[in-house]
């Protein structure tokens, strides 16, 4: 069973502070990633994909990707209230090109 | 700039009726996806397909149907609605060209009575 692993949270930061997700994969030869984010009553909605390792910079997200460690991160700097939500990482692995396998979530929350 | 339309946005549906769920994305995308998601389940794959008239299973296929007879429209069906069948449903699209990153509708909130 191909598995994406996330804390469920809460997770908890002060407004401006940096918040950090983490995601962890099961299937060594995933290629793609995405970050999505999904407010309460909403649908998820694409914020960040990263393919290669390394960091990828999209204003105060940042994904970062360690394929070796079978790892996968995003960083919110300057976090707000308006960045408290449910972020899903989603992951595609190998011979399954265009069904993702999505983690349970993380909840964050952002104190003002 | 709407890209995944879901026709409802809230249902209401009576045990036993036959409920249709659709979904049409602009974005001539070749895969389709349906989705529920539940509190604590996380999303769970309920069928998706790859091509028109092709369709596959997912992890929980069993009361739905689907079918997929124009490449942008891929709709959903409850055959006889149940009570455990009440739930949020999510459309996506997605696209090699895209790398196959799941674009979403605004989902379909259904409650069955």
């Amino acid at each position: 069973q191909k598995e994406v692993e996330q804390n469920s949270g809460p997770l908890s930061v002060p407004e401006g502070a940096i918040a950090s997700l983490n995601c962890t994969y099961s299937d060594r030869g995933s290629q793609s990633f995405f970050w999505y984010r999904q407010y309460s009553g909403k649908s998820p909605e694409l914020i960040m994909s990263i393919y290669s390792n390394g960091d990828k910079e999209d204003g105060r997200f940042t994904a970062q990707l360690n394929k070796a460690s079978q790892y996968v991160s995003l960083l919110i700097r300057d976090s707000q209230p308006s960045d408290s939500a449910t972020y899903l990482c989603a992951v595609t692995p190998v011979g399954s090109n265009y069904k993702l396998t999505f983690g349970k979530g993380t909840l964050l929350t952002v104190n003002p | 700039d709407v890209k995944v339309t879901q026709s409802s946005r809230y249902l209401v549906k009576r045990t036993g009726e036959k409920v249709f769920l659709e979904c049409v994305q602009d974005m001539d995308h070749e895969n389709m996806f349906w989705y529920r998601q539940d509190p604590g389940l996380g999303l769970r794959l309920i069928y998706f397909s790859y091509d028109v008239k092709m369709k596959e299973k997912g992890d929980i296929p069993e009361g739905y149907s689907v079918s997929r007879e124009k490449k942008e429209r891929f709709s959903l069906i409850l055959e006889s609605a149940s009570t455990n069948q009440t739930s949020m449903y999510l459309c996506a699209s997605s696209s090699p060209t895209e790398r196959y990153g799941y674009t979403f509708g605004s989902g379909t909130r259904l409650t069955v009575v």
